[in-house]
């Protein structure tokens, strides 16, 4: 699996947009990029994930690049509840496949 | 609620006791697998089950041996404790296709 490189850590004012950037220059053509997040100390959460194209869903959108290099989720209103670990994974799609986390990006959303 | 559930919660063993983690999901995923998670860092893959009735070393396997005991349910077993295994350990499970996975709640290891 590619590897992937994010900032340590970043500050967003809530309900402002929190723009959370991520490095996989060495991805390879079939390997989706997926974005988890962390809450203090509980189980990470699916939030999205693409292929080549932008994609949205009710949590966040994700954009990437067209050389596929680098991709930024967007939180469009931050909240003090996206206050967490925010991890960009890239990974294959099949049954024996696994994903490799890294040590994320510590999103702090504040009044 | 449909999900992956983990038990126990929480627990503490003295050097050299063994114990089992249970880890079960009720979503009909093949694949499962156990992570553990160190202060201040990030997952790090123990081992995986792709499907009912195979397993693989994950990137930390020494110490642990696992179970898949059926599609349903993936067992961690340490067999001898020891305190570098003091961790949070996280089942999760992942369907078929392009989906990501679902985690559990975690089971907060002390060996003291």
């Amino acid at each position: 699996d590619a590897k992937t490189t994010q900032p340590t850590s970043m500050d967003c004012a809530e309900g402002r947009a929190a723009n959370l950037p991520c490095n996989h220059s060495t991805i390879s053509g079939n390997e989706y990029v997926y974005w988890y997040r962390q809450i203090h100390s509980q189980g990470p959460q699916y939030i999205i994930h693409g292929l080549k194209n932008n994609e949205t869903n009710e949590m966040a959108s994700l954009i990437i690049t067209e050389d596929r290099k680098s991709s930024t989720l967007i939180l469009p209103h931050a909240t003090l509840r996206d206050t967490a670990v925010y991890y960009c994974i890239a990974g294959h799609t099949g049954t024996a496949s696994k994903l490799t986390f890294g040590t994320g990006t510590r999103l702090q959303v504040t009044l | 609620n449909a999900g992956v559930t983990q038990t126990p919660k929480f627990q503490v063993l003295k050097t050299g006791q063994s114990m089992t983690l249970q880890c079960a999901q009720d979503m009909n995923h093949n694949s499962m697998y156990w992570y553990r998670q160190d202060p201040g860092m990030g997952l790090r893959l123990i081992y995986y089950s792709a499907s009912e009735g195979t397993t693989d070393k994950g990137e930390v396997p020494n110490g642990y041996n696992v179970s898949r005991l059926n599609k349903r349910e993936f067992s961690l077993r340490l067999e001898s404790a020891a305190p570098s295994q003091t961790s949070v350990y996280f089942c999760a499970s992942r369907g078929g296709g392009r989906y990501g996975y679902t985690f559990g709640s975690g089971t907060r290891l002390t060996v003291v």
